[in-house]
């Protein structure tokens, strides 16, 4: 079955500072694969989502950017992160309308 | 108004009883999905559905497609329920899914 893995699961960084978090997927090929971002007391934000490698779609604009370099690799990026980018950031897999896999999240805190 | 509204926001419970927590939506679907989230916050996918209902252990969910409704509802609860409830309903392109803001579920001994 399919395994969703994300790191780091915490992270502390300073304001401007770049940031880069990995999620990776085991199980199955070609995924569609999902950022999403909570922010404290609310719902999970779709941020991006991508349905094959280089193809990235944004739903919210922002200062991060997501890149998918291989079939099984998603990435989130900040070249300068702000204090509204703290939160916690999920990376989730499926395909179609399939149950979709989770991983388990990075809390993300900007100071 | 969201596309996806949870009822209740919060919900307190003793140990034994049966809990629901609802969901409606307004856009078109092709899938709803239930997910529970841990305290520590990793997700677990508990349910997708697109009709009827499906039962697994105590959960049983169910959704009505004309009424675009779904409840979830936990049988002889337990305080290892305790966690947030959410569900998230998938457009019908398939790739995009809208979560409502979830539902603390607290289960006491």
């Amino acid at each position: 079955s399919q395994t969703i893995h994300q790191w780091p699961a915490t992270l502390v960084q300073p304001v401007g500072s770049p940031l880069s978090l990995e999620c990776t997927v085991e199980g199955t090929s070609n995924p569609n694969l999902y950022w999403y971002r909570q922010a404290a007391g609310r719902g999970l934000q779709l941020l991006f989502y991508s349905v094959g490698i280089g193809q990235i779609s944004s739903e919210v604009p922002q200062n991060l950017s997501a890149s998918r370099p291989q079939d099984r690799q998603f990435i989130l990026s900040s070249k300068k992160l702000l204090l509204s980018d703290s939160g916690f950031y999920l990376c989730a897999g499926g395909q179609g309308v399939s149950p979709l896999h989770f991983g388990n999240g990075t809390r993300l805190t900007v100071t | 108004k969201n596309e996806v509204e949870q009822s209740p926001q919060n919900l307190t419970a003793q140990e034994g009883e049966f809990i629901t927590i609802n969901c409606s939506y307004s856009v078109g679907i092709s899938a709803l999905h239930w997910l529970q989230q841990h305290p520590g916050g990793g997700i677990v996918s508990l349910f997708m559905l697109s009709s009827g209902k499906k039962k697994h252990g105590r959960l049983i969910a169910t959704i009505n497609i004309q009424e675009k409704h779904s409840s979830l509802h936990i049988t002889a609860s337990h305080p290892r329920d305790s966690a947030v409830y959410i569900c998230a309903v998938g457009g019908t392109s398939g790739s995009r899914l809208t979560f409502g803001e979830g539902t603390q579920l607290t289960v006491n001994p």
